[in-house]
C-alpha cells in the first residue's frame, strides 16, 4: 500500500497564476479530505468527498478555490487566481473506517 | 471560533520524563477524540484515540485521558524519547465517526536528550 499520494511536493508560483494540487487516495477508502495547514490556524478542513461526491465545502475560503473528484482514485484542488495569502501546506487525507485518516505528505505552496 | 484548542504551542521535556499535552474543546457534540503526530515534511499520522464512553485509553507509552465535564483531554507520553519530538494535533469528531475531524492548532513537543 503506497499510502495517500500527493503531487507536487513543492510548488512556487507567481501571484495570479493558477495552481492545481493532486491527490491519489488509498484504494478502497471512500472518504477524501483536503486540509490546509498554517501557523495561525493549524489544520483547517477545506472540503471533503464521500464516494466522489462533495459533502461539505464550507471550509473553502473563497470562490478562487475549487475541488473535484472525478473518480475514486483521483482528486484535485485548484486555486485560480492564486494570492500570497494562499501560501500554506495543503494535505489530502483518506479514510474508510473509524480509526482516523491517512494523510499524504502534503504540498507546500508558496505564492510570490 | 476554534472548537478544538491547544493553548500551548510548544513544550520541552527531558528524555525519560513525562510529557503532557493538553487539549480543550467547546462542542458538546464531540464524542470521539484522536491524537495525531506530525514530523517535518510528512503528513500527520494517527497516534491514539478515545471514545467519549471511556475516560482513559492506553497504548504502550501513550495514554489519553478524557474529562467530559471539563471538555478536556490530555496525552501522556511516558517515558519521553527524543524520537517523540514532533507536532501533536488533537482532533475531535461528532456522531461516533472519525470521518470528519476538527483539529487543534498543534503543540510542538521537543524531547531533550
Amino acid at each position: 500500500d503506497a499510502g495517500v499520494i500527493q503531487s507536487p511536493r513543492h510548488e512556487v508560483t507567481e501571484m495570479g497564476q493558477e495552481v492545481t494540487l493532486r491527490c491519489k487516495p488509498i484504494s478502497g477508502h471512500d472518504y477524501l479530505f483536503w486540509y490546509r495547514q498554517t501557523m495561525m490556524r493549524g489544520l483547517e478542513l477545506l472540503i471533503y468527498f464521500n464516494n466522489n461526491v462533495p459533502i461539505d465545502d464550507s471550509g473553502m475560503p473563497e470562490d478562487r478555490f475549487s475541488a473535484k473528484m472525478p473518480n475514486a482514485s483521483f482528486s484535485t484542488l485548484k486555486i485560480q487566481p492564486s494570492e500570497p495569502r494562499d501560501s500554506a501546506v495543503y494535505f489530502c487525507a483518506s479514510t474508510q473506517g473509524h480509526y482516523g485518516y491517512t494523510f499524504g505528505s502534503g504540498t507546500r505552496l508558496t505564492v510570490v | 471560533d476554534q472548537q478544538v484548542k491547544q493553548n500551548s504551542p510548544s513544550l520541552s521535556v527531558q528524555e525519560g520524563r513525562i510529557s503532557i499535552l493538553n487539549c480543550d474543546y467547546t462542542n458538546s457534540m464531540f464524542d470521539y477524540f484522536l491524537w495525531y503526530k506530525k514530523y517535518p515534511a510528512e503528513g500527520p499520522t494517527f497516534l491514539i484515540s478515545i471514545s467519549s464512553i471511556k475516560d482513559k485509553n492506553e497504548d504502550g507509552r501513550f495514554t489519553v485521558f478524557l474529562n467530559k465535564s471539563a471538555k478536556h483531554l490530555s496525552l501522556h507520553i511516558v517515558p519521553s524519547q527524543p524520537g517523540d519530538s514532533a507536532v501533536y494535533f488533537c482532533a475531535a469528531s461528532a456522531g461516533g465517526s472519525a470521518r470528519q475531524l476538527t483539529f487543534g492548532s498543534g503543540t510542538q513537543l521537543t524531547v531533550l536528550p
